[in-house]
């Protein structure tokens, strides 16, 4: 099975921007989780789709928003960029073994705002 | 509300020795735990978890973590460190009841290195 993917894995903008992440999941998962990653923050949980529906959400102001495909594939976007905003951004996707569910990671997205 | 705390940012081993990464978590709820590596440049690769059952967990590339509920913690080690294995390793829980959602708290973070 192809692993968890991410589009584009570098991107460079500038205050005042826009920006959109994709996501494709591993075939036959239907959970997708953001996540953000900073030196200073550490790995923080943005927010998770399921059925295209978001099930959980972190504490992120409003200018970050996602949304989920019919295919499972997983979108976020970023209005009115910060410098704050640069980061790693990691997409997975999860599977439910032994009632469990097991977050499987895409290699992330280096977001660098200028 | 569930948590983690990693004591010690930066643990530096010399290769074959012992490695030990420590992990304390707060929970309210039965913990589903993790442990995960990530490498330079690349996403997050799952070491091991802890669900119910056998308190000792074996994961790949030889770590095991055990589980201690009356210590709330859920150390990681390694008999003997290769120099393979420096990277940044990070414990985690899963929130909600039976890790049941796709939403990971994670802790800080520690950066193992290995010296030759």
């Amino acid at each position: 099975k192809a692993g968890v993917t991410q589009t584009p894995r570098y991107l460079i903008k500038t205050r005042g921007q826009q920006v959109t992440l994709s996501c494709s999941p591993i075939s036959g998962h239907r959970s997708v989780s953001w996540y953000q990653q900073t030196p200073g923050q550490g790995l923080q949980f943005l927010f998770e789709y399921f059925s295209e529906t978001q099930r959980n959400k972190g504490n992120f102001p409003g200018r970050f928003s996602g949304r989920q495909f019919s295919n499972s594939r997983s979108e976020m976007n970023v209005s009115t960029l910060e410098l704050g905003d640069s980061a790693l951004y990691l997409c997975a996707s999860s599977s439910k073994r032994e009632g469990l569910v097991e977050q499987f990671f895409g290699p992330g997205t280096r977001l660098t705002v200028l | 509300a569930q948590s983690v705390t990693q004591l010690g940012s930066h643990v530096s081993v010399s290769e074959g020795a012992l490695v030990l990464l420590r992990c304390n978590y707060s929970s309210s709820v039965p913990p589903y735990l993790f442990w995960y590596v990530q490498y330079p440049n690349q996403g997050l690769q799952l070491l091991l978890k802890y669900t119910t059952g056998a308190t000792l967990v074996k994961g790949i590339n030889g770590f095991e973590a055990e589980f201690k509920k009356s210590e709330t913690s859920f150390h990681l080690t390694k008999p003997s460190a290769h120099m393979s294995d420096a990277a940044e390793y990070f414990c985690a829980v899963s929130v909600g009841n039976s890790g049941n959602t796709g939403k990971l708290i994670f802790g800080q973070g520690t950066t193992l290195q290995v010296k030759p």
